[in-house]
């Protein structure tokens, strides 16, 4: 199995700041990733696809990037609606990463 | 908007089958692929099975041989079938649509609903 790391696993930030998730793959995965966000008692979302396409209807402060085995995935000007748990997932044998827990500060 | 909505028991003894269901509201079933995906508490989601709406499935291996994912377009629901639970099944269990574009993606989800394994 393809093994995604993601780093960290949990981060404090305040609004308006900018944060930055990583997600690490075992082997390379071309750009099959994909990154979630998971906000408590609701059901998970889709953000960005193929490592840096964002969903229709998520805003552009979300961004990500990255090929081969290390993946980013950048909050700019974090909105207090942004503090959840995202997670990444590889799409060539379908495994996710463990989640990063974003708190307010 | 097309909504996904779990349901089944939240306690299943150990050894015994479980049954959920997923009921797709605000559209068809039909022309999509379906997906199980699960939880268990403080771990990785865990990718289970899809299924198109013509009935071709495709598991993950580690769980192949106590899974079965079917589909039912008339009632616009398919459902998740698993046997010989243990502990290490307890989970929160969602379904999701599988859709692709230049990669394949979980573009809708469930709630998830929290099952537990216990006698």
């Amino acid at each position: 199995d393809i093994q995604m790391t993601q780093s960290p696993s949990s981060l404090s930030a305040s609004v308006g700041d900018t944060v930055t998730i990583t997600c690490r793959a075992s082997q390379s995965i071309s750009n099959y990733l994909n990154w979630y966000q998971q906000r408590p008692g609701e059901a998970p979302r889709l953000l960005i696809y193929a490592a840096s396409t964002l969903q229709s209807g998520v805003p552009a402060r979300f961004s990500g990037s990255g090929s081969g085995t290390d993946f980013t995935l950048t909050i700019s000007s974090l909105q207090p609606e942004d503090f959840a748990t995202y997670f990444c997932q590889q799409t060539y044998s379908t495994t996710f990463g463990q989640g990063t827990k974003v708190e307010i500060k | 908007q097309v909504q996904l909505q779990e349901s089944g028991p939240g306690l299943v003894k150990p050894w015994e089958p479980l049954s959920l269901t997923c009921t797709v509201s605000g559209g068809s079933i039909s022309g999509s692929y379906w997906s199980w995906i699960r939880q268990p508490p403080g771990k990785a989601l865990e990718w289970i099975g899809y299924i198109y709406y013509s009935g071709s499935t495709n598991y993950n291996p580690s769980l192949k041989s106590r899974v079965t994912i079917s589909i039912d377009t008339s009632k616009n629901q398919f459902s998740l079938k698993m046997t010989s639970l243990t502990a290490a099944d307890t989970a929160v269990y969602y379904c999701a649509r599988y859709s692709s574009s230049s990669v394949w993606y979980f573009d809708l989800w469930g709630r998830g609903t929290l099952v537990t394994v216990s006698s």
